[in-house]
């Protein structure tokens, strides 16, 4: 089965860059999907398709993929940017078909 | 407004049974996969398994294959995740989400609020 591999931690300074990434074998011929979980609340889909975003969700979310890595970048970090994030592929050549990272938690110092 | 509800928190002993829904509103239930998603304590997002409410037909994760149910009632608008016996392992969150798919790849851009599940003797 396919597996993503996240960094268990990420800090960062409020208004400086965050950088999130999802390693997998060749990810970057599939499609990446982020979100972000705040405590207590149910996941919410950050960007689709390696880069695109949700309605709702600011610029300053951006994502890329290439070869054997993923990334999404959080520009000028807010507090409320502080979340669990997780990378999600879809597997279509097994039965797991849905495939999520272990999660990253940001932290804003 | 798309919208899933998801029921209450259970709390459950070890080897009873449970069911847990998810109703949909705002969109065309048929017209979309629902999957369940586990959370357990402080953990990562699991996916569970998925079905298509327009014919019912599912497809699980090895991880939970056999040890729980998923089903819908199209009719209603609502999708189930069961289990016939529960453990104190199966203590977690979980989550309905409704998938959106391309000829290429999957995400999920809906979720319930998710259903605390409690399992202890």
């Amino acid at each position: 089965s396919y597996v993503l591999t996240q960094p268990p931690s990420v800090s960062v300074a409020p208004g400086k860059t965050a950088r999130i990434t999802c390693g997998g074998n060749n990810i970057g011929s599939k499609s990446v999907h982020w979100y972000q979980q705040k405590p207590g609340q149910a996941p919410v889909l950050v960007i689709y398709y390696d880069s695109d975003r949700p309605s709702g969700i600011p610029e300053r979310f951006s994502g890329s993929n290439s070869g054997n890595t993923a990334t999404l970048t959080i520009s000028r970090v807010e507090a409320g940017d502080e979340a669990d994030y997780y990378c999600q592929v879809w597997d279509s050549s097994s039965d797991l078909t849905w495939v999520f990272g272990g999660g990253t938690k940001l932290t804003v110092l | 407004e798309v919208q899933l509800v998801q029921s209450g928190a259970e709390v459950k002993k070890p080897g009873e049974s449970l069911r847990i829904s998810c109703k949909g509103s705002g969109y065309s239930f048929t017209s979309y996969w629902i999957s369940w998603v586990r959370q357990m304590p402080g953990k990562g997002l699991e996916w569970m398994g998925r079905i298509d409410p327009s014919d019912s037909y599912t497809n699980y994760s090895p991880s939970f294959q056999g040890h729980v149910t998923i089903s819908a009632d199209k009719s209603i608008s609502t999708a189930y995740l069961q289990w016939s016996s529960l453990k104190a392992s199966d203590t977690a969150m979980y989550y309905c989400a409704s998938g959106y798919c391309s000829s290429t790849s999957c995400y999920f851009d809906y979720w319930g609020q998710g259903t605390l599940v409690t399992v202890s003797s």
